[in-house]
């Protein structure tokens, strides 16, 4: 079965709500990272996260190993904050990330 | 300042020609991996890299084949290019750092 499983697969937001974004794993991870893709663009890291709650500017990831979940909480949204969000996890000795199908953002003003 | 560099951004081939993508990266990361990026079907892991001539099949390997002589550059090659072979490649330097992506179509 799939390893990491992201929700919801689409959002859209007004301008200034917040949004919570899930990510699921069913194996034991070495790591976690969110990253952040623009449309067309690259893979922008946010946070590597293995355990524990961080926070940066608008954003905080807060991951539950035991629990076997991540979110991704966005506060104040902006319409520069859309575009795609990929979680993804290392697991095993060989640092393999395998990514979730992420979750479309859309922001509208 | 941290960069993955990835040539060519855009190549169109016919199907059959050879495929050339070359990656590097300037933070002497030992490990590299390529990846290949399709709609419904999300990033998938291609090849990774531990080193220098140390490399190690990722999920869907077949089709393609890898070079890295030297640690900065990790190269991907396409021998006999398929349609299906269509995507946007990317390159990653460690699990953190990500080039600019590929865009390859194969007609």
């Amino acid at each position: 079965g799939q390893q990491v499983q992201q929700s919801p697969a689409s959002l859209v937001l007004q301008e200034g709500e917040n949004a919570e974004l899930q990510c699921n794993f069913s194996t034991s991870l070495n790591s976690m990272q969110w990253f952040y893709q623009r449309p067309g663009g690259s893979l922008v890291s946010l946070f590597y996260n293995p355990s524990g709650t961080k926070h940066s500017g608008r954003l905080t990831s807060t991951t539950v190993i035991k629990e076997r979940r991540s979110s991704l909480h966005i506060s104040s949204s902006q319409t520069t904050d859309s575009g795609t969000y990929l979680c993804a996890l290392a697991t095993g000795g060989n640092n393999k990330l395998t990514f979730g199908q992420g979750t479309v953002l859309s922001v509208i003003p | 300042d941290m960069k993955v560099t990835q040539m060519p951004r855009y190549l169109i081939k016919r199907m059959g020609e050879n495929v050339l993508l070359e990656c590097g990266q300037d933070m002497s990361h030992e490990t590299m991996y390529w990846y290949r990026q399709d709609p419904g079907l999300g990033l998938q892991l291609i090849y990774i890299s531990y080193d220098v001539d140390s490399n190690s099949e990722g999920d869907i390997p077949k089709g393609y084949r890898v070079s890295r002589k030297k640690r900065e550059h990790f190269s991907l090659i396409l021998d006999s290019a398929k349609t299906n072979q269509t995507s946007v490649y990317f390159c990653a330097s460690s699990l953190r750092y990500f080039g600019p992506g590929t865009r390859l179509t194969v007609l």
